[in-house]
């Protein structure tokens, strides 16, 4: 058992320009999981995947931000023309599935600043 | 998911045990209570999670009161690496759909006092 790997874990961009990070999860996990996180809060819910099927965006997914797991097993999240809000801890968490109250296991994130 | 209540913030003296407390009052049957911490700069970290009985692991121990409507989580010898952000965190059963996530709130920032 890797963990969860995410990659960069650094990103510093310009306002405008487009970034795209990925997450490798657990290699026998089934559902995979973004989350944002400012400084001073938890982490927040932005999608989640069952296999390469996109099953829940939250209102905070705006139409700028996509996601995608082709083939099932690493995601990647792609911001597009990125806001200085944007600036955040990008998480990553992947679960087994089965009972449906596996534990999700998080990446240690990429840490985005717009500038 | 219910909402949890925690004290934003506590200390504690290394090797004693540390006891962080949660409410979650208007917890449903089906849904189990999750711990998680969270140390500067990293993800989250699963400590624990129980549904009505208590529960041990090698890292903590979790009781839940007989009506469910609140619970501690006990680190038993706290270390200074044990300092971090602890989230409590009540979850629902998959049920048919649904993201079945984790919803965070603020958390108890613990600290370990030498």
């Amino acid at each position: 058992d890797t963990g969860v790997s995410q990659d960069p874990r650094h990103k510093i961009t310009k306002r405008g320009q487009n970034v795209t990070f990925r997450c490798d999860p657990i290699s026998e996990h089934n559902r995979l999981y973004w989350y944002r996180q400012t400084l001073g809060q938890g982490p927040e819910f932005l999608t989640y995947f069952q296999n390469e099927a996109q099953l829940e965006k939250s209102r905070l997914l705006s139409d700028r931000f996509s996601a995608e797991r082709p083939k099932g097993s690493f995601s990647t999240l792609e911001i597009q023309r990125t806001e200085q809000g944007d600036s955040a801890m990008y998480l990553c968490a992947s679960s087994g599935s089965g009972t449906g109250v596996s534990p999700l296991h998080f990446g240690n994130g990429t840490r985005l600043t717009v500038t | 998911d219910a909402k949890t209540t925690q004290p934003p913030s506590m200390d504690c003296a290394e090797g004693r045990a540390a006891n962080l407390p949660c409410n979650h009052s208007t917890i449903s049957g089906n849904e189990y209570v999750y711990w998680y911490r969270q140390i500067h700069s990293q993800g989250p970290q699963y400590i624990i999670h129980g549904l009505k009985n208590n529960e041990t692991n090698e890292m903590a121990s979790l009781i839940i009161t007989e009506d469910r409507k609140s619970s501690t989580l006990i680190l038993p010898h706290a270390t200074l690496r044990d300092t971090a952000v602890y989230y409590c965190i009540v979850r629902a059963l998959l049920g048919g759909g649904g993201a079945d996530g984790l919803t965070f709130g603020k958390g108890t920032h613990l600290i370990i006092q030498p």
